[in-house]
């Protein structure tokens, strides 16, 4: 079965400090991931996709197929990184199309 | 440039009552998805549009009806409302159900049923 994990439901560190969000999924074939923030009330935003290897906002992640990880990082923590972060892995089954959710990691940098 | 916009963006409803929660896109979207957001849950997908003509049942269908009015609108029905539906819903859109392109959300719905 396809299913995302995250580990932590909340991750609190101090600004400054470097950030490491975990995702580990399962997924037969070949997965696309992404990374998607939520900040206070508002509404979901993709951070960024495992297929575009680009650095948003100073965030990071590699795909580890051999871990089946996914996991987000920065290397220094500022206070607007504060929001709940959802590792999100593509569902190609059928023709669905939609986006499996892992149940999110709340950060909160503190100053 | 809205996106996805989706109204209301807070009701309140008495048990039994029903509603309809409107989404509407502008990016000529060919998929649409209505997910639910639960504390502890992440997200979870109710109904899911692959194309306009279509629908379908995702994870956590039972309670809610769906309708793809055209390509741009996808609507959520809550036909007699309980207690567990009270959540935050998302609308999302994108190009098709098997592109590698982001899906695009809506601000979201607030609803609490008392």
């Amino acid at each position: 079965a396809q299913r995302v994990t995250q580990p932590e439901k909340l991750l609190s560190v101090f600004k400054g400090a470097p950030v490491e969000l975990k995702c580990n999924y399962s997924y037969s074939g070949s997965p696309e991931l992404f990374w998607y923030v939520q900040y206070s009330r508002q509404r979901l935003q993709l951070l960024l996709r495992h297929i575009s290897r680009e650095s948003i906002k100073g965030f990071t992640a590699d795909l580890n197929k051999g871990e089946t990880s996914f996991h987000l990082k920065k290397p220094f923590a500022q206070e607007e990184d504060s929001a709940m972060y959802y590792c999100a892995l593509q569902n190609y089954g059928g023709s669905q199309g939609n986006l499996i959710f892992g149940k999110g990691t709340k950060l909160s940098v503190k100053p | 440039n809205a996106g996805v916009t989706q109204t209301p963006k807070f009701q309140v409803l008495k048990t039994g009552q029903s509603m309809t929660l409107q989404c509407a896109q502008d990016m000529n979207h060919n998929s649409m998805y209505w997910y639910r957001q639960d504390p502890g849950m992440g997200l979870r997908l109710i109904y899911y549009s692959a194309s306009e003509g279509t629908t379908d049942k995702g994870e956590v269908p039972n309670g809610y009806n769906v309708s793809r009015l055209n390509k741009r609108e996808f609507s959520l029905r809550l036909e007699s409302a309980a207690p567990s539906q009270t959540s935050v819903y998302f609308c999302a859109s994108s190009a098709t159900p098997r592109s590698n392109q982001p899906q695009h959300f809506g601000d979201g719905t607030r609803l609490s049923i008392l």
